[in-house]
């Protein structure tokens, strides 16, 4: 079975500094890509960042950045200089393409202090 | 259209009745996803569509659960003889091709059994 886990509830970070969302990942497959998806308050849900297994390269994208372990099924999100639109559910994902499933963990708020 | 849309936004129905959720998803988008999520939780894969086609229909609760699409296009997810345990947001995204390309969500039909 896929699972993907989010072991932190609820995150601090101050204005400015930087921040790391823990997640884990288990899957049997071998083709599967990884996400963390946004979900501010009362809006829609938006992709922050994707990694394919494939490559050792972690992905970046401006100030997200993810601490991809694979021996590990580890899948950290980093954002550094927090802003305090920032704040919001962050949900890590999986996809397999053999299984056509979308697992996604069980998220972890992110509060921005001024 | 610009975006995801689902409808109705909110639905209040009571235990025992059937309900129809729709979504449309942006234009020229193969997959499309269904989602539940209950309150303060995080999001349970029901539905995959690739085109008109779901190639695993064992994410959907229960046999209350049907989904359908056509035209590759819109798409309605359909529960029967609702019961209060299905009181949920159900969100629908899309994809260009695949799930290895980002997710577009809707805004999500807020569903509540009473």
């Amino acid at each position: 079975a896929q699972t993907v886990t989010q072991s932190q509830p609820e995150m601090s970070v101050q204005e400015a500094e930087t921040v790391t969302l823990s997640c884990t990942y288990d899957t049997s497959e071998s083709d599967y890509y990884l996400f963390w998806y946004k979900q501010p308050p009362s809006r829609q849900m938006i992709l922050v960042i994707r990694q394919e297994a494939y490559k050792q390269q972690n992905a970046t994208e401006n100030r997200f950045s993810v601490n991809f372990q694979k021996a590990a099924k580890s899948f950290s999100l980093k954002i550094s200089d927090s802003q305090l639109g920032d704040a919001a559910m962050y949900f890590c994902a999986c996809y397999t393409s053999g299984t056509y499933k979308y697992i996604f963990g069980t998220g972890t708020r992110l509060k921005v202090l001024a | 259209g610009a975006g995801v849309s689902q409808s109705p936004s909110n639905k209040v129905t009571e235990k025992g009745k059937d309900v129809e959720l729709r979504c449309d998803p942006i234009s020229g988008h193969t997959a499309l996803y269904w989602y539940r999520q209950r309150l303060g939780q995080g999001l349970e894969f029901l539905i995959y569509f690739q085109g008109n086609s779901a190639p695993d229909k064992s994410g959907l609760p229960s046999d209350r659960f049907s989904a359908e699409r056509t035209g590759e296009s819109v798409s309605t997810l359909t529960i029967q003889r609702t019961q209060q345990e299905d009181s949920a947001v159900y969100l629908c995204a899309s994809s260009l091709i695949s799930g290895i390309d980002e997710q577009f969500f809707g805004p999500g039909t807020r569903l509540t059994v009473l």
